[in-house]
C-alpha cells in the first residue's frame, strides 16, 4: 500500500516570501500526484496534478509542483505568497494503474498561515 | 450544477445514537467516496463505491455502513455513534477515464459526539 507523508504540519510565512511544502511518498510504481487546498471553512479543491509527461506542473493561482521520480517527491512552491493563500495544503497519491477504485492516499496536511 | 452537496453541515450527536450524513453529487460521477478528516491526520477512506449497488471498505470503515441505490446519492450510516467517530466528513466524487481524475468534494460535515 502506497503512503503518503508530508513534513511540516504547520508554516507561518509573510507576505511576498516564498513558499515550499515537502511532499513524499513511498510506492513501488508508477502513480498520480496531487496537490489539493482547503481554504478556511471551504471544502478540498484541486491545486494541480501530475500524470505523466513534464515533471513541472502549473496550477491555480501562480502554484507549481515538482514531480522527482528519484526522491518520491512532488514539492509545491509558489514564489510569492498572499494573504488569500492561507489555508490547509494535502498532497495525495493514487498508483498508475487504479482500477479498482481510484482511490486517493492524502498525506497529513500543511497548515499555512500568510501574514499580511 | 450543485456539484457535491452534504447535510448536516453540523450536528452533536450523544454515544449510543445513530444518524446518516446525506452525500448527492449532480455531476453523473459513477465513483463516490466517504472520507473523514481528524487533525493533522489528513483524509482517510472509509467507504466508495464505483456505481450504483456496488460498494466497498476503505481504510477505516468499522461502524460504519453505506449504499449507493442511485448514481447521484450515497449516504453514509453511524449505527452507534462513539467518540472516536468526532470528525469532519467528506464526501467527493469523480467519473474516472483513468485512475488520476480529479475528485471533487462536497462542504463536509462536522461532527461531533458526545
Amino acid at each position: 500500500a502506497q503512503s503518503v507523508s508530508q513534513h511540516n504540519h504547520h508554516v507561518i510565512l509573510s507576505e511576498a516570501a516564498s513558499l515550499e511544502l515537502g511532499c513524499n511518498y513511498s510506492y513501488g510504481g508508477t502513480v498520480n500526484l496531487f496537490w489539493y487546498v482547503q481554504y478556511p471553512g471551504q471544502h478540498l479543491q484541486l491545486l494541480l496534478k501530475y500524470f505523466s509527461g513534464d515533471p513541472l506542473v502549473k496550477g491555480i493561482k501562480g502554484f507549481e509542483a515538482e514531480f522527482i521520480k528519484s526522491k518520491f517527491s512532488f514539492n509545491l512552491r509558489k514564489p510569492s505568497v498572499q494573504w488569500s493563500d492561507t489555508a490547509e495544503y494535502f498532497c495525495a497519491v493514487t498508483p498508475w494503474d487504479n482500477n479498482a477504485g481510484n482511490m486517493l492516499t492524502f498525506g497529513g496536511g500543511t497548515r499555512l498561515m500568510v501574514k499580511p | 450544477n450543485a456539484g457535491v452537496t452534504q447535510t448536516p453541515k453540523f450536528r452533536i450527536l450523544k454515544i449510543g445514537q445513530s444518524m446518516t450524513l446525506q452525500c448527492t453529487q449532480d455531476m453523473n460521477h459513477n465513483y463516490m467516496y466517504w472520507y473523514r478528516q481528524d487533525p493533522g491526520m489528513g483524509l482517510k477512506l472509509i467507504y466508495y463505491s464505483v456505481g450504483a449497488g456496488i460498494t466497498d471498505k476503505g481504510e477505516v470503515p468499522n461502524g460504519y455502513n453505506v449504499s449507493r441505490s442511485t448514481t447521484e446519492d450515497f449516504p453514509l450510516r453511524l449505527e452507534l455513534a462513539a467518540p472516536s467517530q468526532t470528525s469532519v466528513y467528506f464526501c467527493a466524487s469523480t467519473h474516472p477515464r483513468g485512475a488520476g481524475d480529479t475528485q471533487y468534494f462536497g462542504p463536509g460535515t462536522r461532527l461531533t459526539v458526545l
